[in-house]
């Protein structure tokens, strides 16, 4: 089976930088990803990761260690709509599968 | 574009009573998945379609789930009889399975659901 675990509540101030870790223990690792999800509404995509390193995205970034079993999503210039859910998920090396196995999230509240 | 429209976005029914949600993607996809989100469990894929053929349903919780995709435009999820600890949203997803969009699954509004 597959194991991933994030914090579950962080608190921010706007403007600031804010890092959300997540670790992993899987069996055949074939990408890490990371989600948003506003309250009240549908998942939606940030960023993925598939190989070792930093994958920057605007005010956001992502890294991966494969080794260590090890992400973090990096938020930068905090504004107050970045108070969401941030949602870790891996998907694994499984014949045709896509199918995507997500940790339990991470609650930010940005506040002013 | 792809996209992903669920009905109904709301629904409060009564234990025992059936309890089917739509899912019709728009278009550009080959892949498509009903996932389930709750407080305690977090968000839980119950099942997956690969060019509308049920690939792996071991995370649909008991027989009283069942799921179908009788096109690429189409799939239900339904739920007989259902019983309070379903109450839960659901979502719908695809996957382009290609191109730009092979890693990133779009995930409709989602269906909530009260069992009471």
């Amino acid at each position: 089976g597959q194991n991933i675990d994030q914090p579950t509540e962080m608190t921010a101030t706007e403007g600031a930088i804010v890092q959300i870790n997540c670790t992993y223990q899987t069996s055949g690792f074939n990408g890490l990803f990371w989600y948003q999800q506003h309250a009240g509404e549908a998942p939606t995509f940030l960023s993925y990761n598939v190989l070792d390193g930093l994958e920057e995205k605007g005010r956001f970034s992502s890294f991966l260690s494969r080794s260590k079993g090890y992400s973090y999503l990096l938020l930068k210039e905090l504004q107050m709509k970045d108070s969401a859910s941030y949602l870790c998920a891996v998907r694994l090396l499984s014949g045709s599968a896509r199918q995507l196995t997500f940790g339990s999230g991470t609650q930010l509240t940005v506040l002013p | 574009d792809a996209g992903v429209i669920q009905s109904p976005r709301h629904e409060v029914t009564e234990m025992g009573q059936e309890v089917t949600l739509r899912c019709k993607p728009i278009s550009g996809h080959n892949s498509l998945f009903w996932y389930r989100q709750t407080m305690m469990r977090g968000l839980e894929l119950l099942i997956y379609f690969n060019n509308n053929v049920p690939i792996d349903d071991s995370g649909m919780p008991e027989d009283r789930f069942s799921a179908k995709m009788p096109n690429a435009s189409f799939s239900t999820l339904k739920i007989q009889p259902s019983e309070p600890r379903d109450s839960a949203v659901y979502f719908c997803a695809i996957n382009q399975g290609r191109g730009p969009g092979a890693n990133v699954l779009t995930f409709g509004a989602g269906s909530r659901l009260t069992v009471l």
